[in-house]
C-alpha cells in the first residue's frame, strides 16, 4: 500500500529536549515535505526537499533541522524543543518530474506538545 | 506575494442540499490548483486539481470544482452533501515554474453537514 509513515504520532517533551520525528515513504517520490499546522493558519512549510541530500528552507524554518540521506526518509529534528513548536506536524511527499502536477501524499500527522 | 483565501472559516449545509467551499488565491501566471480534504486525526487527502482545460473538474467522493481564471477562483462544490462529507476543507496551489515546487495552502474551511 503506498503511504506516508510518520513517528511518533503523539509526543509530550519538554523544553531542550532533542527530538526526531522520522517519515518514510514508499512511494519512490523526489520531492518530500515537512509542514505544521496551527488552528487559523493553515499548513506551513518548515523544509523541502527535492531529491536525496537536496534541501532547502521552506516558511517557517527557525528551530528545524532536516536531512535526506535516503530517498524514502526524511526526518525532523528539533534540536532544542520550545513551547511555540507545539503543534501537529506533516510529512509529504510527491513525484517531482517534468510534466508532472504534484499533488501531496501525506503522513497522518505527529502532534508535538513542549512543555 | 502568493497567496490562498478561504473566506468562511465554517459552512453549515443541510444533508442532501448542494454545498460550495469557496477559494480564491493571488499567484503569479497560471499556477497547478487543488483541493485537500482533513478529516478528524487524519492527514490530508487529495481531492482533485485543475491543470488546464475545462474549467470544471471532478474529483472524489463526488466533488468538483469550478476554475475561474478571471475572478481567480476555484470553489469546491458538490450537488448533494452528505454528513460524511464534514471534514476540514484545504485549498492549495502551486506554480508552474520551477520555484521550489511549493504549494501554498489557505487556512482551511471546516465542512459541517447536517443530517
Amino acid at each position: 500500500e503506498a503511504q506516508v509513515t510518520q513517528n511518533p504520532r503523539y509526543l509530550i517533551t519538554v523544553t531542550g529536549k532533542k527530538l526526531t520525528v522520522t517519515c518514510s515513504q514508499n512511494m519512490n517520490h523526489e520531492y518530500m515535505s515537512w509542514y505544521r499546522q496551527d488552528p487559523g493558519l493553515g499548513l506551513r512549510q518548515i523544509y523541502y526537499s527535492m531529491n536525496v541530500e537536496v534541501t532547502d528552507k521552506g516558511d517557517v524554518p527557525e528551530g528545524y533541522k532536516v536531512s535526506r540521506k535516503e530517498k524514502r526518509n526524511f526526518p525532523l529534528i528539533l534540536e532544542s524543543p520550545s513551547p511555540n513548536q507545539t503543534s501537529l506536524y506533516f510529512c509529504a511527499s510527491s513525484l517531482y518530474r517534468a510534466g508532472v502536477t504534484g499533488e501531496l501524499f501525506f503522513g497522518e500527522g505527529s502532534r508535538l506538545t513542549v512543555l | 506575494a502568493q497567496s490562498v483565501a478561504q473566506p468562511e472559516d465554517q459552512v453549515n449545509v443541510a444533508e442532501g442540499n448542494p454545498l460550495t467551499v469557496k477559494c480564491t488565491y493571488s499567484v503569479s501566471g497560471n499556477p497547478y490548483l487543488f483541493w485537500y480534504v482533513q478529516y478528524p486525526n487524519r492527514g490530508l487527502q487529495f481531492l482533485l486539481k485543475y491543470i488546464t482545460g475545462d474549467n470544471l473538474v471532478k474529483g472524489s467522493y463526488g466533488f468538483e470544482a469550478e476554475f475561474n481564471k478571471s475572478q481567480t477562483s476555484f470553489h469546491l462544490k458538490k450537488p448533494s452533501a452528505l454528513v460524511s462529507d464534514s471534514a476540514l476543507y484545504f485549498c492549495a496551489v502551486r506554480d508552474r515554474g520551477t520555484g521550489g515546487f511549493k504549494t501554498i495552502f489557505g487556512a482551511g474551511t471546516r465542512l459541517f453537514v447536517k443530517a
